[in-house]
């Protein structure tokens, strides 16, 4: 079976600092992992896809993970948050027929 | 539009009643997907059509719960004899082929009350 563990509930960081999202994945096959971001009453976006390519990906926004097998991690990064970075942020795992698979959410504070 | 669309945003009901959520998916896209996502928590899979064969309905959390596609483009999930333990927001992705890997695209979602 393939999970997902969000490793934060919720992260406070200050404008213009590192942002640090951490995400643990359980599969018995190579999975294709995803980052989505939800804002309030929004659906969700895709910010990032790793579909066992390069293991560093880069994603919208200035969002990156990296893809770490011996760690089985996935953590999403960014350099310097932003104010409108503030959402709900999900650690996904596509399932053999495509179905996803969410983590609980780490919700991202940023302060001023 | 461009994007996956879902009416409406939002819907109270009384216990006891039947509720029917519309999806329109982006135009082309093979897969639709239904998901729940109860307050505070991430989405949950509900069930799977590829066109307008519904493939996987394992997620389906009783038998008050009904989902078509018959055309292959438009879905909607019906929710019979509501409880309150249905209340959450309902969400509907489409992507354009199948299989893993695949980006699904989200729509704003149904936010359900039942009273």
């Amino acid at each position: 079976a393939q999970s997902v563990t969000q490793l934060d509930s919720h992260v406070s960081v200050s404008e213009g600092t590192p942002v640090l999202l951490r995400c643990n994945y359980s599969s018995s096959y190579s999975p294709s992992l995803f980052w989505y971001v939800q804002h309030p009453n929004k659906g969700l976006q895709l910010l990032l896809k790793y579909t066992s390519a390069a293991t560093l990906v880069k994603g919208i926004n200035g969002f990156e993970a990296e893809f770490k097998k011996s760690e089985t991690s996935f953590h999403l990064t960014k350099p310097s948050a932003h104010m409108s970075d503030a959402a709900e942020y999900f650690c996904v795992v596509s399932g053999s027929t495509g179905k996803l698979i969410f983590g609980q959410g780490t919700t991202l504070q940023v302060k001023p | 539009g461009a994007g996956v669309s879902q009416s409406p945003r939002y819907k109270v009901a009384k216990r006891g009643q039947d509720v029917a959520l519309r999806c329109d998916p982006i135009s082309g896209h093979v897969s639709l997907f239904w998901y729940q996502q109860a307050l505070g928590q991430g989405p949950e899979f509900l069930t799977y059509f590829q066109n307008e064969a519904q493939l996987d309905k394992s997620g389906l959390p009783s038998d008050r719960f009904f989902a078509e596609r018959p055309e292959g483009s438009v879905s909607t999930l019906k929710i019979q004899r509501t409880q309150q333990e249905d209340s959450a927001v309902y969400l509907c992705a489409s992507s354009r082929g199948w299989g893993g890997g695949q980006p699904q695209h989200f729509g704003d979602g149904t936010r359900l009350s039942i009273l």
